[in-house]
Order: structure tokens, then C-alpha cells, then sequence
């Protein structure tokens, strides 16, 4: 079964826009961690927001933490055409299980 | 320094035959965790080793298996192939068992004929 939930399930903007993509999961969780995967194949880590942090950035990324709303969101600032692939959420209970991916959201960005 | 590396990148399977996966972690990483996707879903979990050992096993039918080596590379097995085991199978490897970053492979294309 599968924790997170992304949403949208797809996105479509134009390049220089803004993009953000939301997460919620079902239970506690040690960190959560977004992903990207382009083209169906193997998946790059982004960023890990652990559970005692609200806000965490990395380049263009920008990542929040909501723990009480179990939800998270990603930001993408000034996409680029590069940016397009599919987002997951990945969350981990309890450190030591296994990380419980969502099921993505798609984003398209149209140069 | 070499990525996470699987093989074979393709493969075509008939109904009922066994295939092996292999991947190779990263240097120095210890964990590795097997993952399967299927088409528009987010990565399954299936396995997970760390220092040889099984430390982890998802709601795969006992067709599934695995093992990982001394050189912590490892195998993922699956018997009496269905269709439904069509998917990507995808390698991840850490370096520790606790749950930081994960260095993903480009996956295995498994399909079932």
C-alpha cells in the first residue's frame, strides 16, 4: 500500500512559472523526502525535510513540513523545460522501515 | 565513482519462467533496497539487506527473493513469472540501514509475455 498521496496527479505550466506539488501521508513519520524520476527510469533524491523542521530549501527547491496536517509540499521556483518528470513523496516512519512512496505527480514544463 | 548499476536494463520473459536481477550499490553503501513500479504508480518496496542480512521484506508472494553478497552487490529473484510481475524493477542503495538519502539505479524493464 502506499502512504502519500501527491497531488495534482499531473501539472502542466510554462517555463519561468512556479510549480508546486502536494503530499499527504496517513501516519507518523521519522523524515519525508521528495524524489524525481525522469522518464520512467531511476530515481534522484532532492531533499529530506525531517519531522522537527517546517521549511527546508535547496537551490530552486523549496520544501515544507506540516506535521500536524500530515501533509508536505514542493515547490519549484522559475521551472525549467528540464524540470519535466514525475515528483514523488517519499515518507519514513520510523527510520529503520522501509520508505513508502505516493504515486507522483507528473509535471510538464512547456518551453 | 560508479552509480548504482543494474542488469540487465531490458528483458522479455515468458509466463511461468524465473528471472535474476542484479545491482551493484555504491561504493561503501551497505543497504540495499529492491523496489517494484509499475506504470503509473509510485516505487513498491520488496526488499531490504544491510550487512548480508534481510531487514526488511514487503507484500510480495514468496515467488520473490533475494540475497545480497559479501561484496554487498545483490540478486532479486522471481519465480513463475505472471504478467502482473511486468514492471520496473528498481535498486536502491544507502549507507547505512537508517533512512537518509537513497541512490536509486536506472531499473531493470522487466516485461512478461
Amino acid at each position: 500500500s502506499q502512504q502519500g498521496e501527491e497531488d495534482p496527479q499531473a501539472l502542466s505550466i510554462q517555463e519561468g512559472e512556479n510549480a508546486t506539488m502536494n503530499c499527504s501521508y496517513k501516519t507518523s513519520i521519522n523524515n519525508l523526502q521528495w524524489y524525481r524520476q525522469n522518464s520512467g527510469r531511476g530515481l534522484v533524491h532532492l531533499i529530506l525535510i525531517r519531522s522537527n523542521e517546517r521549511e527546508k530549501h535547496s537551490g530552486r527547491l523549496r520544501v515544507t513540513l506540516d506535521t500536524s496536517k500530515k501533509s508536505s509540499s514542493l515547490l519549484i521556483t522559475a521551472s525549467r523545460a528540464a524540470d519535466t518528470a514525475s515528483y514523488f513523496c517519499a515518507t519514513d516512519p520510523s527510520g529503520n522501515t522501509p520508505l513508502v512512496f505516493g504515486k507522483g505527480t507528473r509535471l510538464s514544463v512547456i518551453a | 565513482d560508479a552509480g548504482v548499476t543494474q542488469s540487465p536494463t531490458h528483458l522479455i520473459k515468458t509466463r511461468g519462467q524465473q528471472v535474476t536481477l542484479r545491482c551493484s550499490p555504491i561504493s561503501g553503501h551497505k543497504s540495499v533496497s529492491w523496489y517494484q513500479q509499475v506504470l503509473g504508480q509510485g516505487p513498491q518496496f520488496i526488499f531490504q539487506y544491510y550487512e548480508k542480512e534481510e531487514r526488511g521484506r514487503g507484500n510480495f508472494p514468496d515467488r520473490f527473493s533475494a540475497r545480497q553478497f559479501p561484496n554487498y552487490s545483490s540478486e532479486l529473484n522471481v519465480n513463475a513469472l505472471l504478467l502482473g510481475d511486468s514492471a520496473l524493477y528498481l535498486c536502491a542503495s544507502s549507507l547505512g540501514r537508517q533512512n537518509t538519502e537513497a541512490f536509486f539505479g536506472q531499473g531493470t524493464r522487466l516485461t512478461v509475455v
